[in-house]
């Protein structure tokens, strides 16, 4: 139990396109999803959490105009990087959070999706 | 500010004894921690977890161990099989808030 889905799990394009990368909660329903980014030999750091029918919320230093979050259901949030640019190359990663208990309060990643810009 | 540190990079350990992987935090208001791991292109997989009300938990082969006092967890593997090798991540958060992560050490398993 516990899956969470990413697609496209690699994605090239060109500098000044937008690329939407999705991430899906299979077998369970997440009101709450987050999204990171894990530079080269770096750790993951979170960019934004999403929540189900609300606005995300943006970590410090990161653009809520460049970086666009839709968490439109209990089992989908997107990413849509725009405008991208070959600085915003990177690994991205979501994870769905799993209940909001002290005992299960546990996040669960998806495969991670590899940007290059070109 | 660094909120969560592994200060080992990478660990070497032989195949059938035991792995110790630790992590420092500095903000007291973290209530939760994980550990995952993870290999190169691939998301996180998660291993186990500690509340802040407990010492210690036990899943299999992983138990971690929480010193609330000394800001210090550890993750201990045993025994270490080939196949653990590979990053640790150690990661805490507070609340409803997203995760923190330490860099990670990379484990080695040798035979």
């Amino acid at each position: 139990g516990a899956v969470v889905s990413q697609h496209p799990s690699r994605v090239i394009c060109k500098s000044g396109t937008s690329v939407k990368i999705e991430c899906r909660s299979l077998d369970f329903q997440a009101t709450t999803m987050f999204w990171y980014r894990q530079f080269p030999k770096k750790s993951l750091m979170l960019m934004a959490t999403s929540n189900e029918g609300s606005k995300a919320t943006y970590e410090q230093g990161v653009e809520k105009d460049k970086f666009l979050i839709n968490h439109a259901s209990l089992t989908l949030s997107t990413l849509t990087v725009t405008s991208a640019h070959p600085e915003d190359s990177s690994f991205y990663i979501c994870s769905a959070r799993l209940g909001l208990t002290e005992i299960t309060d546990t996040q669960y990643f998806g495969p991670g999706t590899r940007l290059t810009v070109l | 500010d660094q909120q969560v540190k592994q200060n080992s990079p990478s660990l070497s350990v032989q195949e059938g004894r035991i792995s110790i992987l630790n992590c420092d935090y500095t903000n007291s208001m973290f209530d939760y921690f994980l550990w995952y791991k993870k290999y190169p292109a691939e998301g996180p997989t998660f291993l186990i977890s500690i509340s802040s009300i407990k010492d210690k938990n036990e899943d299999g082969r992983f138990t971690v161990f929480l010193n609330k006092s000394a800001k210090h967890l550890s993750l201990h593997i045993v025994p270490s099989q080939p196949g653990d090798s590979a990053v640790y991540f150690c990661a805490a958060n507070r609340g409803a808030d997203g995760l923190t992560f330490g860099k990670g050490t990379h484990l080695i398993i040798q035979p």
